[in-house]
């Protein structure tokens, strides 16, 4: 089975751009989280997506949206993009009823 | 409030020794918990996990204890390899929601 994958891999914009990055899960499983990864920040989860209705959701502004899709790929957007937003954007799916999270090699997004 | 700590930013031992890695919560209501380990460039990957129901799950060299009345769980090693050498999470799990601590960064030296 192929794993999580995200696009694109890596991603420069300038403060007050968006920017939307994508997901695909592993085949079968239906939901999808999305964390930021900042140095010394650990994970901090944004929100999960299952059978495209937003289950969960982090304590982010609401510039950072996301979205899922019937096939359960999942995008996530931020907008007005500030210089603290460059982080590592990881994507992970898991089983309905799972607790084990799969992740993909992650974007990292950094904003000059 | 950070609901899960790993107080030990980083950890540093020999080849054949012992890790052992730590981590805190606050909230009584996970009930399962979860080790990933991350290489640079890499998602997060599971390692091992343990229902609050038990104390001790093993495997292969990696144990994990829980420790539920003083809200600890550790994560050991034995023997640490060089190849061990990565950014260890751990995750506390609440009615489907996944909590991390910030990450140990452990290295072993050969």
């Amino acid at each position: 089975k192929a794993g999580v994958t995200q696009t694109p891999r890596y991603l420069i914009k300038t403060r007050g751009q968006q920017v939307t990055l994508s997901c695909s899960p592993i085949s079968g499983h239906r939901s999808v989280s999305w964390y930021q990864q900042t140095p010394g920040q650990g994970l901090q989860f944004l929100f999960e997506y299952f059978s495209e209705t937003q289950r969960n959701k982090g304590n982010f502004p609401g510039r950072f949206s996301g979205r899922q899709f019937s096939n359960s790929r999942s995008e996530m957007n931020v907008s007005t993009l500030e210089l603290g937003d460059s982080a590592l954007y990881l994507c992970a799916s898991r089983l309905p009823g799972g607790d084990t999270q799969y992740f993909g090699p992650g974007t990292r997004l950094t904003v000059l | 409030d950070q609901q899960v700590k790993q107080n030990s930013p980083s950890l540093s031992v020999q080849e054949g020794r012992i890790s052992i890695l730590n981590c805190d919560y606050t909230n009584s209501m996970f009930d399962y918990f979860l080790w990933y380990k991350k290489y640079p460039a890499e998602g997060p990957t599971f390692l091992i996990s343990i229902s609050s129901i038990k104390d001790k799950n093993e495997d292969g060299r990696f144990t994990v204890f829980l420790n539920k009345s003083a809200k600890h769980l550790s994560l050991h090693i034995v023997p640490s390899q060089p190849g061990d050498s990565a950014v260890y999470f751990c995750a506390a799990i609440n009615a489907g929601k996944s909590t991390f601590g910030d990450g140990t960064t452990l290295t072993v030296k050969p």
